[in-house]
């Protein structure tokens, strides 16, 4: 169980495109899911933090408005890179909580979304 | 400021070598975990294992092992006889009671693992 489904794996778009990545929790509910980036040879870093029905918590130096974060539902998440450039390149990561669980538990990690802007 | 240190950048073994990779963390409460994950090549990160800060008891799981001491701040991962699908990038990572809102994971700057044959 906890499988965590995100989509695209794999994205290839020219500069100024807006790009949408989906995390859906398959069989389980998540109030909270996070998102990651990971550049290249990095460690990954907390965008943002995700919580159905209200607005996402952004980290410092993270564009709300370029990264936009929605989770409409207990099992969907997305992020949408509006007009993103190059230096957006990167492996971007969700991850989910169940819900009722807390910070020590294991998140539960999708698959990776490969983002290049060319 | 990084509260998950791991220092070994790169790490290269001959297959069947025993390997350990450092994790050194920093916080404040008393209560809080600590997790390694492995990511391969193909990028998805694998949940290894979760530790509570009240259970410094060492954990064996086949070959691998982990060694966690609060003294020390320190929560170290061995490979016993390594493989060469051992190779990934591990990663330590910290979850913090009073950390940002929703518990996000902490992560270090990760180990590069390379078994060759």
């Amino acid at each position: 169980g906890a499988v965590v489904s995100q989509h695209p794996s794999r994205v290839i778009c020219k500069s100024g495109t807006s790009v949408k990545i989906e995390c859906r929790s398959l069989d389980f509910q998540a109030t909270t899911m996070f998102w990651y980036r990971q550049f290249p040879k990095q460690s990954l870093m907390l965008m943002a933090t995700s919580n159905e029905g209200s607005k996402a918590t952004y980290e410092q130096g993270v564009e709300k408005d370029k990264f936009l974060i929605n989770h409409a539902s207990l099992t969907l998440s997305t992020l949408t890179v509006t007009s993103a450039h190059p230096e957006d390149s990167s492996f971007y990561i969700c991850s989910a909580r169940k819900a009722g669980q807390g910070y020590n538990q294991p998140q539960h990690f999708g698959d990776g979304t490969r983002l290049s802007i060319l | 400021a990084q509260k998950v240190t791991q220092a070994q950048t790169e790490i290269s073994v001959v297959e069947k070598e025993d390997v350990t990779l450092d994790c050194v963390y920093e916080t404040r409460d008393t209560t809080y975990y600590l997790f390694w994950y492995k990511q391969p090549p193909s990028g998805e990160l694998v949940f290894l294992i979760r530790r509570n800060s009240f259970d410094e008891q060492n954990e064996i799981s086949g070959r691998y092992s982990w060694n966690f001491q609060k003294s020390t701040s320190s929560f170290n991962f061995t490979i016993t006889a390594s493989q060469v699908v051992d190779s990934a990038v591990y990663f330590c990572a910290l979850s913090e009671m009073s950390g940002n809102s929703g518990y996000a994971l902490n992560f270090g700057k990760g180990t590069s693992l390379l078994v060759t044959p």
